[in-house]
């Protein structure tokens, strides 16, 4: 699976709109993008994912380049409770039944919503 | 409202005890993986399922052992806890579809601290 590379960490203030970019230089034709948060203590929590086209759904949106080497995660109108670690995950998904292909979650992007 | 329960939620033992830490979940997902993960540092799989009777290691050498012999329960049984356990533990699962459509849900957790 392809190597990501974050910042280590950002700010936003709340209501206003958090950009978290995430670098995947060595992304191949077949790796989704995935993207997971964890707030403090708890267990992470799935946002969005995509291949190639631009994505949204409740939580969030996620633009990919047209090369794939890079994605944006973007929060809308970030709140105090988005304040997490984010982790940009690129994998290939398995084709074959009965295989398990696991998340490998580096350090992600430790973002405070400030007030 | 969680789909995948992990009990204890905290637990604090003597070393050399014997400690099995529970995962359930009521999403009828085939798929079923353990994390380890230390207070402020990365994510680390060490076991994985991707059915019953189905158990591999995964990145991080663990001296813990899995079973999975109902699809929806997922234990990780240390024989002789030791304070180098000391960690986090996060069980996750994920439906078999490819790629799935809302990732991996994860518990809560259980934070286990060996004295």
């Amino acid at each position: 699976d392809a190597k990501t590379t974050q910042p280590t960490s950002m700010d936003c203030a709340e209501g206003r709109a958090a950009n978290l970019p995430c670098n995947h230089s060595t992304i191949s034709g077949n790796e989704y993008v995935y993207w997971y948060r964890q707030i403090h203590s708890q267990g992470p929590q799935y946002i969005i994912h995509g291949l190639k086209n631009n994505e949204t759904n409740e939580m969030a949106s996620l633009i990919i380049t047209e090369d794939r080497k890079s994605s944006t995660l973007i929060l809308p109108h970030a709140t105090l409770r988005d304040t997490a670690v984010y982790y940009c995950i690129v994998r290939v998904e398995s084709t074959g039944s009965g295989s398990a292909r696991q998340l490998t979650f580096g350090s992600g992007t430790q973002l405070t919503v400030l007030p | 409202e969680a789909d995948i329960y992990q009990t204890p939620r905290y637990l604090v033992i003597g070393t050399g005890k014997k400690i099995t830490l529970e995962c359930s979940q009521t999403m009828g997902h085939d798929k079923m993986y353990w994390y380890q993960q230390d207070p402020g540092m990365e994510l680390h799989l060490i076991h994985y399922s991707y059915g019953v009777n189905s158990t591999e290691k995964g990145d991080l050498s663990s001296e813990s052992t899995v079973s999975r012999i109902r699809t929806e329960h997922f234990p990780l049984t240390l024989e002789s806890a030791r304070p180098s356990h000391t960690s986090q533990y996060l069980c996750a699962s994920s439906e078999s579809g490819s790629p799935p459509n809302y990732g991996y849900t994860f518990g809560s957790g259980t934070r286990l601290t060996v004295v």
